[in-house]
């Protein structure tokens, strides 16, 4: 079944401890993205990856990092999260540019 | 900065009518992309209109792209309880980006 794969779906977490959110796509796509999802603010991308060790901030990629070392690998690095990371995050692949995203079922993320 | 804004943020109509949302953007766009969200869950994509496109039609909906008035609209024919959800437009401006705007929640009372 073609997927986007997030782990974990919760989590709860203290301020300042490096955590990492995977996502693994099984569709070969080339365009990889994060998102975070706040009441009020909609879907604001964090990070984009346009193929392999080609990645781009969005509008707030402030205290995240990504890496895409692999075509279906993008994971999430928040080194020293704080308590307004706390947010609904999705990851979401695409073909490439033009083609609809296709996103994972969301990774729940609480810092306190 | 957020591309796409839906109106109204909230629709609540009986099953069976139709239901419209719209959306209003900010620059040029390749294309624009309609995607529903079921509460907290991941969101799917339903219908892309590509900016030289006017209209697009997928089973019970429809859209609409006004690229004059940098706007679209979503139609829902014969709506059933299951369409509740929110409704997001997207946009891929020229750049790499790709921007959502802040949703329709539609509530379809049975």
């Amino acid at each position: 079944e073609a997927q986007v794969t997030q782990n974990p779906r919760y989590l709860i977490t203290v301020t300042g401890k490096k955590l990492t959110v995977t996502c693994s796509q099984n569709m070969n796509h080339e365009y990889m993205s994060w998102y975070r999802q706040d009441p009020g603010l909609g879907l604001r991308q964090i990070y984009y990856s346009m193929n392999v060790e080609v990645t781009d901030k969005g509008d707030v990629p402030e205290g995240y990092k990504v890496s895409r070392k692999e075509k279906r690998n993008f994971p999430l690095i928040l080194e020293s999260p704080s308590p307004n990371q706390t947010s609904l995050y999705f990851c979401a692949s695409s073909r490439s540019r033009g083609y609809g995203y296709t996103f994972g079922s969301g990774t729940r993320l609480t810092v306190v | 900065s957020q591309q796409g804004e839906e109106d109204p943020q909230a629709l609540s109509i009986q099953e069976g009518e139709n239901a419209t949302m719209n959306c209003s953007y900010k620059t040029s766009i390749n294309n624009l992309q309609w995607y529903r969200q079921n509460s907290g869950r991941g969101l799917v994509h339903l219908i892309l209109i590509r900016s030289n496109e006017r209209e697009k039609h997928s089973g019970r909906l429809r859209v609409t792209l006004d690229t004059s008035k940098k706007s679209s609209s979503l139609l829902i024919t014969a709506s059933r309880a299951a369409d509740t959800a929110s409704y997001f437009c997207a946009t891929e401006p020229t750049g790499n980006q790709f921007y959502f705007g802040t949703g329709t929640s539609l509530t379809v009372i049975p």
